[in-house]
């Protein structure tokens, strides 16, 4: 069954440093997505991407954060300046159709990272 | 704005006895509704979606969930606790064309 896969499955890393998370969303859909967990908090939702572009971001995703998709495969999310309050675990997502009517997202296992 | 309510936080059943997650939702029309699961150091897994083709969706491992739109619930049900359904179980609503609202989990332990 495909799956999406996110890699590494934890980052440990210092203050003001620069992460590349990487997730591989199944191969023929269109539709990406982050979202991150903070330790006990609730789910929250970063940014959409489709056709190359930000479809939307949450007022989280400020300018520390960006995200690409390098080639055919990858969509990475890219924090410029970690700080203690972006450890999380990240979740990426991807679907084959907008959300609306009851599209399911695919989600990856995460990555948990912990900023020091 | 759409928003989802776990209304507990933690559900401790036994197992072989019913399991009741509750959800209530907020939208301004007909919602598109999901529960997914999460496994210890495992992704989310969608275990079942709100179509509005049936108000009682079936979901997999025996889960099913009711959409009452008078009560503006989507409870999820299990008739009998495995082991194996200890986990978060998270609430979810589609808000606008590219993003879910997640309700804050409830987590379910299974006592033997």
């Amino acid at each position: 069954e495909p799956e999406v896969t996110q890699t590494p499955s934890h980052q440990v890393t210092q203050m003001g440093q620069e992460v590349i998370l990487r997730c591989v969303p199944i191969s023929n859909h269109l539709y990406f997505y982050w979202y991150r967990q903070i330790l006990g908090q609730k789910v929250e939702f970063l940014v959409s991407f489709y056709n190359n572009e930000i479809s939307e971001k949450s007022e989280i995703f400020d300018d520390q954060f960006s995200v690409e998709r390098p080639d055919g495969s990858n969509f990475t999310l890219k924090i410029r300046s970690t700080k203690l309050e972006d450890s999380a675990m990240y979740f990426c997502a991807s679907s084959d159709k907008p959300l609306a009517a009851n599209t399911e997202a695919f989600f990856g296992q995460g990555t948990r990272l912990t900023v020091v | 704005a759409q928003s989802v309510t776990q209304l507990d936080s933690h559900v401790s059943v036994s197992e072989g006895t019913p399991v009741l997650l509750r959800c209530n939702y907020s939208s301004s029309y007909s919602p598109s509704l999901f529960w997914y699961v999460q496994h210890p150091n495992k992704g989310l897994q969608l275990l079942l979606k709100y179509t509005s083709a049936a108000t009682l969706v079936k979901g997999i491992n025996g889960f099913e969930a009711e959409f009452k739109k008078s009560e503006t619930s989507f409870h999820l049900t299990k008739p009998s606790a495995h082991m194996s359904d200890a986990a978060e179980y998270f609430c979810v609503v589609a808000s606008g064309t590219y993003k879910y609202i997640f309700g804050t989990g409830t987590r379910l332990k299974v006592l033997a």
